[in-house]
């Protein structure tokens, strides 16, 4: 069974930073390209971020380049996000998501910006 | 990739079919052959819970009551017969390469 679990989700202070782990299991993960998805109850569902199997390829929505970083580490079966000065725009539930034809979502991380 | 879903709502009786639309911009017929387009239903205060992946293939434990058909830019999804449980939003993802969403389909029972 494929299972992916977020962690890393807290409240945070407009221009502070936090970091999301999502662990995998259940599929070949090294062989997959992983994303980050963000949903809010006003802008619903965005792809933040995303990276190749091997990490030699990253991409990011433009409202968050250069603040959010991307990585994985296939030996823990892990994908990370490094999110560095945040805004309250950033305030979401956090999802990872498998892109393994099957398309599996995590039960996501809430972060909140806020003073 | 833009995705157009429809309808945004609907209100179904209970043992009726349903049927959802999915539009895309440019083709999901990726060169191995399949659709990369899945639809997945969110229960309120429940992350995504996947129903169909690659345009057509129910995933383990969804009951056959749902159905999936299409290629290329036009996709649906159809409940043979609305059950109370079905109730939530339905939406279609394309994974091409950046993934994107439809808007959802709200279901909810008469």
């Amino acid at each position: 069974e494929v299972q992916l679990v977020e962690s890393g989700g807290d409240l945070v202070q407009p221009g502070g930073s936090l970091r999301l782990s999502c662990a995998a299991s259940g599929f070949m993960f090294s062989a997959f390209w992983m994303s980050w998805v963000r949903q809010t109850p006003g802008k619903g569902l965005e792809w933040v971020a995303n990276i190749k199997e091997d990490g030699s390829e990253k991409d990011y929505v433009d409202s968050v380049r250069g603040r959010f970083t991307i990585s994985r580490d296939n030996a823990k079966n892990s994908v990370y996000l490094q999110m560095n000065s945040l805004t309250v725009e950033d305030t979401a539930v956090y999802y990872c998501v498998a892109q393994n034809g099957h398309g599996n979502w995590g039960q996501g991380t809430l972060v909140t910006v806020s003073s | 990739i833009v995705m157009t879903q429809s309808p945004l709502s609907l209100a179904v009786t209970p043992g009726e079919p349903a049927s959802i639309s999915c539009r895309s911009s440019q083709s999901l017929l990726y060169r191995d052959g399949y659709n990369y387009l899945n639809w997945y239903l969110q229960k309120p205060g429940q992350s995504p819970q996947l129903l169909i992946y690659l345009a057509s293939n129910r995933a383990s434990g969804v009951p056959d009551r749902f159905s999936a058909s299409g290629s290329g830019t036009d996709f649906t999804l159809k409940i043979s017969r609305v059950e109370a449980e079905d109730v939530g939003v339905y939406f279609c993802m394309q994974a091409i390469h950046r993934l994107t969403f439809g808007g959802g389909t709200k279901v909810e029972i008469k």
